[in-house]
């Protein structure tokens, strides 16, 4: 089955700094990546996805690559705000039917002012 | 519109014992889904029902199962309990009938075992 990779487990960056986060998938039947955040005590959110026919997707500040071929795919933030400090979660799918998720274990973002 | 709704939100329960957790999804979602979240392991896919029909099924083991209502409100149950269950449960909810698309996901039911 699926097995999806994440790094770094914890990241800290001052304010105003870019942040990196990538993850790498094992099942090249996998079809579309999304991103999640979760902020403390609340629910996980959707931010950003990518289907696997794109190579890229950008939405202000955050963007999402892909590369099939490594099978592995990034969340970029740039000018990153307190607001940004959160727990992000990736995820890959290979059904086409279903809702049927593989998340990464997480990375915890903290902004630092 | 109201959001995904999960009952209880926190409960207490010891070895042995069984819990049935509900959640009411989104209105015109027809597919919900369950997630077990623990600090170490994330967010690990329990099951997912469509229709009525459990569409997916994760790796857990059988003590773990649901079901889906005709109004698309879905029941998780665990059996036998272990402290290795302790966690929060999310639910969530999406409008994609066919495809894959945005997880609605409710704010869990907090599950401690002793």
């Amino acid at each position: 089955g699926e097995n999806v990779e994440q790094h770094p487990s914890t990241l800290s960056v001052q304010e105003g700094d870019s942040a990196v986060i990538k993850c790498t998938y094992s099942d090249s039947a996998s079809n579309y990546f999304p991103w999640y955040k979760q902020e403390l005590g609340k629910r996980p959110q959707l931010i950003i996805d990518i289907r696997s026919n794109v190579g890229e997707k950008k939405d202000q500040r955050i963007a999402v690559t892909l590369n099939k071929t490594a099978k592995h795919f990034s969340l970029h933030i740039t000018e990153t705000q307190p607001e940004d400090s959160a727990v992000y979660f990736c995820a890959a799918t290979t059904d086409n039917y279903g809702q049927n998720f593989v998340f990464g274990p997480g990375t915890r973002l903290s902004v630092l002012p | 519109k109201a959001g995904v709704t999960q009952t209880p939100r926190y409960l207490i329960k010891t070895r042995g014992q069984q819990v049935t957790l509900s959640c009411s999804p989104i209105s015109g979602h027809r597919s919900v889904s369950w997630y077990q979240q623990t600090p170490g392991q994330g967010l690990q896919f329990l099951f997912e029902y469509f229709s009525e029909t459990q569409r997916n099924k994760g790796n857990f083991p059988g003590r773990f199962s649901g079901r889906q209502f005709s109004n698309s409100r879905s029941e998780m149950n665990v059996s036998t309990l272990e402290l290795g269950d302790s966690a929060l449960y999310l639910c969530a909810s999406t409008t994609a009938g066919g495809n894959t698309g945005e997880l609605f996901f409710g704010e869990g039911s907090r599950l401690t075992v002793l």
